[in-house]
């Protein structure tokens, strides 16, 4: 079974300039993550899907950031502008759904690595 | 509000030595409690989980971990290093089922020969 598929898994762009990065869950899974993890820090959530929806992004800088997740599949995160605070590694993460409800564990992708210059 | 503290950003062992990596949380309901590891430049890798039932919970690679709820506790063991358990592993707690996860900042396990 494949996993969870992020690309690209590095990018470096000057400041001010847009970036997108782009993550493909695992097969079946209702539930998708997007985390933002600073260096030597833990990942800390951006927003979180379930299906096409947006349930919490409570902690997702909307001035410059933005995510979609068509159909309830793919995702798309994208910043713009970029500033230098933004370097870090963006972890994308995805769960199934349980037969009693709620969500299952989550198996997270490989990141992108982002460095704003 | 949950919360993680990992104690001691890294942890130095010799080859062959006990591993012990300390986690303490905080939460209003009964968690959820992970730990992942993390390889350079690699995702999360899940070692085990402690959901409900029995308290001393083992994963891979020979890691195991015991919920203590009297002392807020979830601290990760191995009783013999190996090299290739060099990595920074994350402690994470859910406040009651799979759900956002809530980390704490991490240690780096580093293993000496």
């Amino acid at each position: 079974e494949a996993g969870v598929v992020q690309s690209p898994r590095y990018k470096i762009i000057e400041k001010k300039q847009p970036v997108a990065f782009w993550c493909n869950p695992i097969s079946g899974h209702n539930t998708l993550y997007w985390y933002l993890q600073n260096l030597g820090q833990g990942p800390e959530l951006l927003i979180r899907y379930e299906n096409e929806e947006a349930v919490d992004d409570s902690q997702l800088p909307k001035d410059r950031f933005s995510a979609e997740r068509l159909k309830g599949v793919d995702s798309t995160l994208k910043i713009q502008p970029a500033e230098l605070g933004d370097s870090a590694v963006y972890l994308c993460a995805s769960s199934p759904m349980l037969a009693g409800g709620g969500t299952g564990e989550q198996f997270f992708g490989p990141g992108t690595r982002l460095t704003v210059l | 509000a949950q919360s993680v503290t990992q104690l001691g950003s890294h942890v130095s062992v010799s080859e062959g030595a006990l591993v012990l990596l300390r986690c303490n949380y905080s939460s209003s309901v009964p968690p959820y409690l992970f730990w992942y590891v993390q390889y350079p430049n690699q995702g999360l890798q899940l070692l085990l989980k402690y959901t409900t039932g029995a308290t001393l919970v083992k994963g891979i690679n020979g890691f195991e971990a015991e919920f203590k709820k009297s002392e807020t506790s979830f601290h990760l063991t191995k009783p013999s290093a190996h090299m290739s358990d060099a990595a920074e592993y994350f402690c994470a707690v859910t406040e009651g089922g799979y759900s956002t996860l809530t980390f704490g900042k991490g240690t780096m396990l580093l293993v000496s020969p």
